[in-house]
């Protein structure tokens, strides 16, 4: 079983839509994270779980809600969302978040918002 | 405040020349890790080397090596004898026990002809 995996690969939706992404990883880590890579810009850190809890939101708008029910899998629920919002959604899992620990990823989501 | 610089933006090599891909950092914490990650076309980050603050010797992985110099704040990446498979973003990341999240840099896409 591939380390994180992330559902779906690509996706296409118009800025009413709701949509879901999904992450899962079968690590056994207890900390994950959703990264968005923008073209020409560096990865930006969105959100930040660590044993189910929240502890890190990085000025995200709330068009963007992200749901973890248990340390394997993490959601990035998406709602009216902006064009500028087209991106690679990257998912990423460590065994803590202490600064130590490699953080694996996953091969991202590719949104297009339209 | 931590920084991750990569100057080079694009790199493009021929086949088996021999590449050094640029990373200095700014941290004012004493213990810190370096890590190199490889982005191909298919988007995953895979992670290639991490380092920590205390350990400067250099590491040889195959045909991948690493510099790592305090005084210089830097952890070069060099390919020796390129190969098209190499054609990838190259992404230089930092974390430090002052900060909570990793830093990345704007990555480095290196081109390799056949």
């Amino acid at each position: 079983e591939t380390g994180v995996t992330q559902t779906p690969r690509h996706l296409v939706m118009g800025m009413t839509n709701k949509k879901s992404l999904k992450c899962e990883q079968h690590l056994g880590h207890n900390a994950m994270y959703w990264y968005k890579q923008s073209a020409k810009k560096p990865l930006e850190l969105m959100f930040v779980y660590n044993f189910k809890e929240q502890t890190e939101n990085n000025s995200v708008p709330s068009r963007f809600s992200p749901e973890c029910p248990n340390s394997s899998h993490l959601f990035l629920h998406l709602h009216t969302l902006q064009p500028e919002d087209s991106a690679l959604y990257l998912c990423a899992s460590s065994q803590s978040v202490a600064p130590v620990e490699t953080q694996y990823f996953g091969p991202g989501t590719r949104l297009l918002v339209l | 405040a931590q920084k991750v610089t990569q100057a080079q933006t694009e790199i493009s090599v021929v086949e088996k020349e021999d590449v050094t891909l640029d990373c200095v950092y700014e941290t004012r914490d004493t213990t810190y890790y370096l890590f190199w990650y490889k982005q191909p076309p298919s988007g995953e980050l895979v992670f290639l080397i991490r380092r920590n603050s205390f350990d400067e010797q250099n590491e040889i992985s195959g045909r991948y090596s690493w510099n790592f110099q305090k005084s210089t704040s830097s952890f070069n990446f060099t390919i020796t004898a390129s190969q098209v498979v190499d054609s990838a973003v190259y992404f230089c990341a930092l974390s430090s026990t002052g900060g909570f999240k990793t830093i990345f840099g704007a990555g480095t896409r290196l081109f390799v002809k056949a």
